[in-house]
């Protein structure tokens, strides 16, 4: 699976959007990109994932580029909830359910 | 109504001990799986089973030994536990289906000492 790249924390303010990068400029043509989050003290929460079309959910909006090598996590309207570390993960999508989690963004929302 | 849950939430015991974590899911889902979340924070991969079949081992201790019932069960035991093996053991399922996404239960924190 591609390694991925995300800075180490970011900060939003509350009411805004959160705009988290991912670089996975090694990303094969059948991998796609998922979001996890991982809020303090819980198990990871799948937030979206996609193969090269833009995605939106009704918690978040995945861009990614044409070339495929980065993408965003779009969280638009930020809340203190919302603080956690997010994960950028490119896997195949086989189904061996095996996730190669980095450090991630850790993201936190001031009021 | 909890999806995934894990019992217990925390875990205390002695080195030399051997100890089980249960998870349990109400999903439907085929797939289950156990990842560590060592003290660096990092989340890696243990073991996945499919409809009570192994199907990833990621080179754990043989001291690690999932045992799956039935398909909406994954128990882990451990075997002679080490200080090395504190950490967060997060179980978790999915849909066999290709690339679906994991339901991750909240975590069972183990402390050896």
């Amino acid at each position: 699976d591609a390694k991925t790249t995300q800075p180490p924390s970011m900060d939003c303010a509350e009411g805004r959007a959160a705009n988290l990068p991912c670089n996975h400029s090694t990303i094969s043509g059948n991998e796609y990109v998922y979001w996890y989050r991982q809020i303090h003290s819980q198990g990871p929460q799948y937030i979206i994932h996609g193969l090269k079309n833009n995605e939106t959910n009704e918690m978040a909006s995945l861009i990614i580029t044409e070339d495929r090598k980065s993408s965003t996590l779009i969280l638009p309207h930020a809340t203190l909830r919302d603080t956690a570390v997010y994960y950028c993960i490119v896997r195949v999508g086989d189904n061996t359910g095996k996730l190669i989690f980095g450090q991630g963004t850790t993201l936190q929302v001031k009021p | 109504d909890t999806a995934v849950s894990q019992t217990p939430k925390y875990l205390v015991t002695q080195m030399g001990n051997d100890k089980s974590i249960k998870c349990e899911q109400n999903l439907g889902h085929d797939t289950m799986y156990w990842y560590k979340q060592d003290s660096k924070k990092f989340l890696k991969i243990m073991f996945s089973y499919n409809n009570k079949e192994l199907i990833i081992n990621e080179t754990v201790p043989n001291r690690f030994s999932p045992k799956s019932p039935d398909k909406a069960h994954l128990n882990l035991h451990i075997n002679s536990l080490e200080l090395g093996d504190s950490a967060v053991y997060f179980c978790a399922s999915s849909p066999h289906s290709a690339g679906s996404p994991l339901h991750f239960g909240n975590g069972t924190r183990l402390t050896v000492t």
